[in-house]
């Protein structure tokens, strides 16, 4: 277990529809960050937010978007669903800001758009 | 970042090494080779991290030649929960981790 939590678990929606996906960060983790994984692409980067403020972006569609509350945790959302957003959706936490910092990951949420 | 090569598959019989090997020639001084891995469909876990020295924790050892154009994850010990995919990772302080295609690992009995 890795103190990191998401939920859901599992999500199933459809096509044009609005989602969230939530992520608590291990106790003391200052930094969230959010990955895509889908058969085709492979695990890759999203979004960082590091104490609340956006550090790094990756390969995020305009159609999505996160944010980090003052407790910490962060929500992914996901609008105007196609079906290729279908993935895992992981968040990691870690201590710093730098990528260099061990990142413990979720256990991810599988989204699927029908 | 510099980019990594790893094989697509091993396999690995219970109980014995499991050596995986990771290029990664054109390294940068400053860079460090991080090792994640992923069982099946869960989220990726640290295993081991290293400069130029090498490294070893419960989980892991790392080799990381002189040149540091390579590197070896040793499992020694591998177990049927070693079964996974396994990422090399060449990252510096302010890049984002980047997973290529990793190395699929079967442990076999």
């Amino acid at each position: 277990d890795s103190g990191v939590t998401q939920t859901p678990k599992h999500l199933i929606t459809a096509t044009g529809q609005r989602v969230t996906l939530r992520c608590s960060p291990r106790s003391g983790d200052l930094s969230v960050y959010w990955y895509q994984q889908s058969l085709d692409q492979g695990l890759q980067f999203l979004i960082q937010y590091y104490n609340g403020e956006e550090r790094a972006k990756g390969n995020i569609l305009e159609r999505f978007s996160a944010q980090q509350f003052p407790d910490l945790h962060s929500e992914l959302n996901l609008s105007s669903l196609e079906l290729g957003d279908s993935a895992l959706y992981f968040c990691a936490s870690g201590p710093g800001q730098g990528a260099r910092d061990t990142q413990y990951f979720g256990p991810g949420t599988r989204l699927t758009v029908l | 970042d510099a980019k990594t090569t790893q094989p697509t598959s091993m396999d690995c019989a219970e109980g014995r090494a499991a050596n995986l090997p990771c290029n990664h020639s054109t390294i940068s001084g400053n860079e460090y080779v991080y090792w994640y891995r992923q069982i099946h469909s869960q989220g990726p876990q640290y295993i081991i991290h290293g400069l130029k020295n090498n490294e070893t924790n419960e989980m892991a050892s790392l080799i990381i030649t002189e040149d540091r154009k390579s590197s070896t994850l040793i499992l020694p010990h591998a177990t049927l929960r070693d079964t996974a995919v396994y990422y090399c990772i060449v990252i510096n302080a302010g890049n984002m981790l980047t997973f290529g295609g990793g190395t699929r690992l079967m442990v076999k009995p």
